[in-house]
């Protein structure tokens, strides 16, 4: 299976910063790269897929970068309803793998 | 709007079974394959099992191979899990999960149910 690997595992930052979460992948996924965002609670709400590609509904302060086995998530101007739990997924093979989760906190 | 509303979820005994469903609304249900993820409490998200668009496939997780049987009833817009042989460690939260795009069945997931959980105890 291919593992996921993200760091940081947490995250403490203020409303207004700039942050960004890396997930690794064990071996080359190509594009087929995932990231997902959850609340205390609430079901994982899609943020981006193919790298950098923004979901439907997701606000443009979320974007993706990276390649090959090397991914990032960029949260611009943090809003306090943006901490939460952030989880990178590959579906590049099968099984889908996830991340361990970056969680975001307020500082 | 895309909607997914599970249901089945409760206290079993090990050893014992239970089946999830999931009842799908605001798609065209099988032109997509469907998932099951579940999350452990205070865990992260473990895929479980797919079934393709018209049921032609499915694939398991290796946790839950020989003890999950996955289904679909398209009439009916409606996914199921079926559990049998449950342990301690299948406790969790049981999502569905709309397959956005597939390969080798392994899928990009777009919407999530809100989750039912499961717990596995004497």
């Amino acid at each position: 299976d291919i593992q996921m690997t993200q760091s940081p595992s947490s995250l403490s930052a203020s409303v207004g910063d700039r942050v960004t979460i890396t997930c690794r992948a064990s071996q080359g996924i190509s594009n087929y790269l995932a990231w997902f965002q959850q609340k205390p609670g609430k079901a994982p709400k899609s943020l981006i897929y193919a790298i950098s590609n923004l979901q439907s509904g997701a606000p443009p302060k979320f974007s993706g970068s990276g390649s090959g086995t090397e991914f990032t998530l960029t949260i611009s101007s943090l809003q306090p309803e943006d901490f939460a739990i952030y989880y990178c997924q590959q579906y590049e093979t099968y099984p889908p793998t996830f991340g361990q989760g970056t969680r975001l906190e307020i500082k | 709007e895309v909607q997914l509303l599970e249901s089945g979820g409760g206290l079993v005994q090990p050893g014992g079974s239970l089946r999830l469903s999931c009842a799908a609304s605001g798609f065209t249900f099988n032109n997509y394959a469907m998932n099951w993820v579940r999350q452990a409490p205070g865990k992260g998200l473990e895929w479980v099992s797919v079934i393709g668009g018209s049921g032609d496939y499915t694939y398991y997780a290796d946790s839950v191979k020989g003890r999950f049987t996955i289904s679909r009833d398209n009439s009916k817009n409606a996914l199921d899990l079926q559990m049998n042989s449950l342990r301690a460690e299948d406790t969790a939260v049981y999502y569905c999960a709309k397959g956005a795009y597939c390969r080798g069945g392994s899928c990009l997931f777009d919407f999530w149910g809100q989750g039912t959980l499961v717990t596995v105890s004497s």
